[in-house]
């Protein structure tokens, strides 16, 4: 079956760490997005990718960074700078380099709390 | 800049109509959809709607679109239990490649 995969479901981080979440997808989809969730404030873009080999900051990309070599992954990492990292990660993927009409799949996401 | 704001909270009685609204700000919008949210899990579409269009109906679910005034809302008819979710409305910006989501309303519904 094809999807969106995120892993791990819990990361428990210590302070100062660096940790990263991984996506993968088997849906040939162009385009990749990570989201941020907190309670009450919806989604906010991290970063997304159009293409292999290149991405672009979202609007809360400060303290993250990505990587795209594989069309089928997209791997986000939390790093030490990031002040506040506990939230709800959410990977997506879209069929074309560009959104339009088609559906963004999601992840199940992960749940990132720092201890 | 873009944004797209929705109320965050909707209480209705089991068997009633739901009306979730949205309001966005980019007139270069193309395509507004309507994602659903579950506890602890991602993002499903429940259905999208073409800035050309101004109603799009899909069993339960009615979509209307006010392009002047930028207002989506969302009706579901006979809501159920089953419909208690957080509900979020989305944008595509084309020129900035990205799509764009509210901060979702919370639908609780009661017997």
């Amino acid at each position: 079956d094809g999807g969106i995969t995120q892993s791990p479901k819990y990361l428990f981080r210590k302070e100062g760490q660096n940790v990263t979440l991984s996506c993968e997808q088997n849906l040939n989809h162009d385009a990749m997005y990570w989201y941020r969730q907190d309670p009450g404030q919806g989604l906010r873009l991290i970063y997304y990718s159009q293409i292999v080999n290149d991405f672009q900051k979202g609007d809360i990309a400060e303290g993250y960074s990505v990587s795209r070599e594989k069309k089928e992954s997209f791997p986000l990492t939390v790093t030490s700078a990031q002040k506040n990292p506990t939230a709800f990660y959410l990977c997506a993927s879209i069929e074309g380099a560009r959104p339009n009409h088609g559906e963004a799949f999601f992840g199940q996401g992960t749940r990132l709390t720092v201890v | 800049g873009e944004d797209v704001e929705q109320s965050l909270f909707l209480s209705v009685r089991e068997g009633d109509s739901s009306v979730i609204n949205c309001t966005y700000t980019d007139s270069s919008s193309t395509y507004l959809y309507w994602y659903k949210q579950e506890p602890g899990a991602g993002l499903q579409l429940l259905t999208y709607i073409f800035s050309n269009m101004d109603m799009k109906q899909d069993q339960r679910l009615t979509v209307l679109l006010n392009k002047k005034d930028k207002h989506l809302s969302l009706r579901i008819a006979d809501t159920q239990t089953g419909d208690s979710a957080i509900y979020f409305c989305a944008e595509t910006n084309l020129i900035m490649n990205k799509l764009i989501f509210g901060a979702g309303t919370r639908l609780a519904v009661h017997p």
